[in-house]
């Protein structure tokens, strides 16, 4: 089975660009978590998308944005870059386990974008 | 609102010696607890949870974490670290999908194994 997949695996962009990183969940998991993980501050929660909607949504500016396509994969959109947007940007997929619907389960990561703002 | 707190942001052990990693969370509802690691340049990858049940929760890499509802705690623990332990630990919290939730992490403690 293949993990999550997140491309490209490093970019660097000028402060002002725009910039789309790619997500694609594990086969069969319908929910999408981005996260940003900058030096220092941890991970930060972005997005999160199930079912093709946006469910919630972190303390970010909304230039930060995203999607998530009928087949589950989803994409982070940041336009107007500035230099502390330079981070690893992490996707997780995630799928519930048990017969009851609300039960959670584990996130399962992806290896993670570093983009870095000049 | 849910959070997570790492109190230690760094941990040096020595090789083979015990090392336990705390985490406390707030929360006004039930939740699940995760702990993950991430190793140098990777993602993270799940360690253990707590869902429900026993409160002693067992991992992968021997590893190891107690749910203690009274302390709203989640310390990860183990009992003899080896050098391939060295990483970034997080602790999440996650309060479940009926409330249209998401998983917070703390802000990770970094595990530095010493020979």
């Amino acid at each position: 089975e293949a993990g999550v997949t997140q491309s490209p695996t490093h970019l660097i962009k000028t402060r002002g660009q725009q910039v789309t990183l790619r997500c694609s969940p594990i086969s069969g998991h319908t929910s999408v978590y981005w996260y940003q993980q900058a030096l220092g501050l941890g991970l930060q929660f972005l997005l999160w998308y199930d079912e093709g909607e946006e469910r919630n949504r972190g303390n970010f500016p909304p230039r930060f944005s995203g999607r998530q396509f009928p087949n589950y994969s989803s994409e982070l959109n940041v336009n107007a870059l500035e230099l502390e947007d330079s981070a690893l940007y992490l996707c997780a997929s995630y799928r519930e386990t048990g017969h009851l619907r609300w039960v959670n389960t584990e996130a399962f990561f992806g290896q993670g974008t570093r983009l870095t703002v000049v | 609102a849910q959070s997570v707190t790492q109190l230690d942001s760094q941990v040096p052990v020595f090789e083979e010696a015990p090392v336990e990693l705390r985490c406390n969370y707030s929360s006004s509802v039930s939740v699940y607890l995760f702990w993950y690691v991430q190793y140098p340049n990777q993602g993270l990858q799940l360690l253990l949870k707590y869902l429900s049940g026993s409160t002693l929760v067992k991992g992968i890499n021997g590893f190891e974490a107690e749910f203690n509802k009274s302390q709203t705690s989640f310390h990860l623990r183990k009992p003899s670290v080896h050098i391939s332990d060295t990483a970034e630990y997080f602790c999440a919290v996650s309060e479940g999908r009926s409330s249209a939730s998401k998983i917070i992490f703390g802000s990770g403690t970094r595990l530095s194994i010493r020979p």
